[in-house]
């Protein structure tokens, strides 16, 4: 049972355009949510977080909206740029950072 | 260079081998973790320890096994048992934050 949803494989947008990555879950227990980012061969690393007491968090060109009665949050990168080409994964837990839940990763593809 | 090592990046193995892999973190975390990472499944927990002398099965533990004898190590050994052992292995660390991912170890079973 995936408790934490990313519907969608993948993503291609134009650099300088904004990039919108979407997770869902199930599990109404979860009150910290996290985005890793992630490079081939490479450990993910960690990117932006959000505590189910607040609805957005920003950090520079990324932004993490929480929707509790959607049970649904979604990452912002504004403006898109060649290097945030990567694998973005959606994580959740209940009350710390400490032993996760991950989504499947969306790739995010930022062209020229 | 405080981080966490995981060796070596490639591993080969014939199937019916045991066979262990290496993490070793110098950020003095507490907490120690294993996940596996196959394609279209993302990340899934297999083991995770958060003292030393102490560790618990993850949500696949099943066909693996691990010790934390040090603050530093946490090692994991992928046995036999283990239908599926060919995947990109994960290590992390936390200490009262997000956790902080090795650079994994890919294991390929043939």
């Amino acid at each position: 049972d995936q408790q934490v949803k990313q519907n969608s494989p993948s993503l291609s947008v134009q650099e300088g355009r904004i990039s919108i990555l979407n997770c869902d879950y199930t599990n109404s227990m979860f009150d910290y949510f996290l985005w890793y980012k992630k490079y081939p061969a490479e450990g993910p690393t960690f990117l932006i977080s959000i505590s189910s007491i607040k609805d957005k968090n920003e950090d520079g060109r990324f932004t993490v909206f929480l929707n509790k009665s959607a049970k649904h949050l979604s990452l912002h990168i504004v403006p898109s740029q060649p290097g945030d080409s990567a694998v973005y994964f959606c994580a959740a837990n209940t009350g710390t950072a400490s032993k996760l839940t991950f989504g499947t990763g969306t790739r995010l593809q930022v062209t020229l | 260079d405080g981080g966490i090592t995981q060796s070596p990046k490639y591993l080969f193995r014939k199937e019916g081998q045991n066979v262990t892999l290496s993490c070793e973190q110098n950020l003095n975390h507490d907490a120690m973790y294993w996940y596996r990472q196959d394609p279209g499944q993302g990340l899934r927990l297999i083991y995770y320890s958060q003292i030393v002398n102490d560790f618990q099965k993850g949500d696949i533990a099943e066909g693996y096994s691990v010790s934390r004898e040090k603050k530093e190590s946490f090692p994991l050994t992928v046995t036999s048992a283990q239908k599926n052992p060919t995947a990109f292995y994960l290590c992390a660390t936390s200490q009262n934050s997000p956790l902080h991912f090795g650079n994994g170890t890919r294991l390929t079973v043939t």
